[in-house]
């Protein structure tokens, strides 16, 4: 167990619909960092916040956006989906030293 | 050319034996070197995190980072059908930056 804890597990959907995936990071780490796992790219980097600004962008989609709150606890909110937005979300954490820890991640269905 | 190469395998092995993966890279602002390990569907798991040239050991692996040729490998002793997943070779240029992933290879050790 890393820690870092995601839910939903498992989210099915329809097309045009907006999901909120959520995150929660290890107990003191102050980073969060969003990724998408599909079969085709690979695990890929959307979007990292640092105590609640966001510090950096990947190739996250504007239908796409994320926010990290006071507890700093994230969420990450997908919009008019698309069967393509279907694949595994995963939410990571980093220690001091960098190291980041990932959560067992929320599976998308598109359909 | 993609920032960071790494054979998809699948690689089949008997149990017990030295398991080499690698990945290559072409981006030299990369500084931090990563390998995590997937079970299918799970979140990653970090087996090991490195700075730097050289070798880091635990247990039955050892990651090697060589920084002139852009290259970086993970040696399993004595695998065990446990071992079986996909590993992951990742990099970041900073401690608290994002991390580019290799696609993975798939590993199974048979008994």
């Amino acid at each position: 167990d890393s820690g870092v804890t995601q839910t939903p597990k498992h989210l099915i959907t329809a097309t045009g619909q907006r999901v909120t995936l959520r995150c929660s990071p290890r107990s003191g780490d102050l980073s969060v960092y969003w990724y998408q796992q599909s079969l085709d790219q690979g695990l890929q980097f959307l979007i990292q916040y640092y105590n609640g600004e966001e510090r950096a962008k990947g190739n996250i989609l504007e239908r796409f956006s994320a926010q990290q709150f006071p507890d700093l606890h994230s969420e990450l909110n997908l919009s008019s989906l698309e069967l393509g937005d279907s694949a595994l979300y995963f939410c990571a954490s980093s220690a001091p030293m960098g190291e980041q820890y990932f959560g067992p991640g929320t599976r998308l269905t598109v359909t | 050319q993609k920032e960071v190469e790494q054979d998809p395998g699948p690689l089949s092995v008997p149990e017990g034996a030295i398991v080499s993966l690698n990945c290559t890279y072409s981006n030299s602002a990369f500084q931090y070197f990563m390998w995590y390990r997937q079970y299918s569907r799970k979140g990653p798991e970090l087996l090991m995190y490195t700075y730097s040239s050289g070798n880091k050991e635990d247990g039955r692996f050892t990651a090697q980072v060589d920084k002139s040729s852009k290259y970086i490998s993970l040696f399993i002793r004595d695998s065990q059908p446990s071992d079986s997943a996909t590993y992951l070779c990742a990099m970041s240029r900073g401690s608290n930056y994002k991390l580019t992933f290799g696609k993975g290879t798939l590993l199974t050790v048979n008994p």
